[in-house]
């Protein structure tokens, strides 16, 4: 089982709420990514980070921040929250190596109302 | 053109069944390959990797075709449990943070 959390597990929240997602891995992992997934669509990278002090924006343009002070935590923050925020967020690690397979946290499913 | 595409599904096949699902990818230059699997409602995680010589994993057997660009994957004698959507992902030649471009899956229903 991969070491890798997420929480709020589920959050409802109105128009205009700053919020932040926590991510922790305990597997030591240098490289954390943040997915946006809608129902029944691929995951899209929204943020990704190669270790402490790095992070960089991925494919899918997002008004959410990411940072990275420690490596094994990758908050996602959203300054003011909007209902086309509504959507399911994965975060995911991996190793600084070749290997290519991610481990994925449990997801953060968010409805902005 | 999406980058990687799959048929949707759902495939609804009896338990014992044999059942295929073909992936298509359009950057020729993608260097590896793999499929995950998700549940209803919760993360992917890996199920195997696929190489160009094929893999099998127990009743799983991914196969690849660069000629042509797709890959599949084979589910022999099929169980309750693997009711899932699969998900074909490709890394592109250069990503640097290894890169995954996921598909958006193909769900599978086995009953009873």
């Amino acid at each position: 089982e991969a070491d890798i959390y997420q929480t709020p597990r589920y959050l409802v929240i109105g128009t205009g709420k700053k919020i932040t997602l926590e991510c922790s891995q305990t597997m030591g992992h240098d490289k954390m990514y943040w997915y946006q997934q809608d129902p029944g669509m691929e995951l899209h990278l929204i943020h990704y980070s190669y270790g402490v002090n790095s992070t960089e924006k991925g494919d899918l343009s997002s008004e959410s921040t990411v940072s990275r002070i420690r490596t094994e935590h990758f908050p996602l923050t959203l300054e003011s929250a909007r209902p086309s925020h509504t959507s399911q967020y994965l975060c995911a690690s991996s190793d600084l190596g070749e290997s290519y397979e991610q481990y994925f946290g449990p997801g953060t499913r968010l409805t902005v109302t | 053109r999406k980058e990687v595409e799959q048929d949707p599904g759902p495939f609804n096949v009896p338990e014992g069944a044999t059942v295929a699902f073909n992936c298509t990818y359009s950057n020729s230059a993608s260097q590896s390959f793999f499929w995950y699997r998700q549940d209803c409602r919760k993360e992917p995680k890996l199920l195997m990797s696929v190489y160009s010589s094929g893999n099998e994993d127990g009743r799983f057997t991914a196969q690849l075709n660069r000629a042509s660009q797709y890959i599949s994957l084979l589910i022999r004698d099929s169980k309750l449990s693997d009711s899932a959507t699969y998900l074909c992902v490709v890394t592109p030649l250069s990503g640097g943070y290894n890169k995954l471009i996921f598909g958006a899956g193909t769900r599978l229903a086995v009953h009873p």
